[in-house]
């Protein structure tokens, strides 16, 4: 089984600074059709998840371009360019390296210090 | 813009069957370019994923529930079900329905959730 690793847990930011969450897997997600398909998650409190990035790096529709996704492998990360308020939240990442079977990760706290 | 509506009792008694319904509008389930699925969250935890249907009725369930689990689908209501066996306290958690794209393989519309409590 893929277990997806999140660090950091929490991630104290002052509003208008850069954020950034790691997501690292215990094994290669380059699926056998040559894609990866890691994506990510943010969950507002007392809302449902909603995609922001898709195949590591894709913002979906109407997510902020301060969102922005990169990596390869098993080392994934989501940076968010300069926090907005409306950023607090849990930010999980997702893979289906072996679908029809996914897995999410731990996810991590964003919060305004 | 597709929605996604759970229903379905918010307090089952331990060793009972969990029921729980998802109602999608604005698009259509019989879609061949999505699967749709099931997602759970105990409460103050993380997502885990319970399993798909596609609208054929092709299920894909995850493992460690797969004993308990049976998933269905009623295209002419535009509908998909889970129904969740022999629960007990460890099944507690918003349960989420959700649209999966094939192309991408991610979960691209999500439910607002329902709470689902296991308790005598």
């Amino acid at each position: 089984d893929i277990v997806m690793t999140q660090t950091p847990l929490s991630s104290p930011v002052t509003l208008g600074q850069p954020a950034s969450i790691s997501c690292t897997s215990s094994q290669s997600l380059v699926h056998s059709d040559g894609n990866t398909y890691l994506s990510w998650l943010q969950q507002r409190p007392g809302q449902p998840p909603r995609l922001l990035i898709y195949k590591i790096s894709n913002r979906f529709s109407g997510v902020p371009d301060r969102f922005s996704g990169s990596g390869a492998g098993t080392d994934f990360t989501l940076k968010i360019s300069r926090v907005e308020a409306e950023d607090v939240g849990i930010y999980y990442c997702m893979e289906a390296t072996q679908f029809p079977r996914i897995t999410f990760g731990g996810g991590t706290k964003v919060e305004i210090k | 813009q597709v929605q996604l509506q759970e229903s379905g009792p918010g307090l089952v008694k331990p060793s009972q069957t969990l029921s729980l319904t998802c109602t999608v509008s604005g698009g259509s389930i019989s879609s061949g370019i999505y699967y749709w699925s099931w997602i759970r969250q105990p409460p103050g935890k993380g997502l885990e994923w319970i399993g798909y249907i596609y609208y054929s009725g092709s299920t894909y369930y995850n493992p460690s529930l797969k004993s308990r689990l049976t998933m269905s689908v009623d295209t002419s209501k535009n509908q998909f079900s889970l129904k969740l066996s022999s629960v007990t306290a460890a099944d507690t958690a918003v349960y989420y329905c959700a649209r999966t794209v094939n192309e991408f393989l991610t979960v691209n519309s999500w439910g607002q959730g329902t709470l689902v409590t296991v308790s005598s």
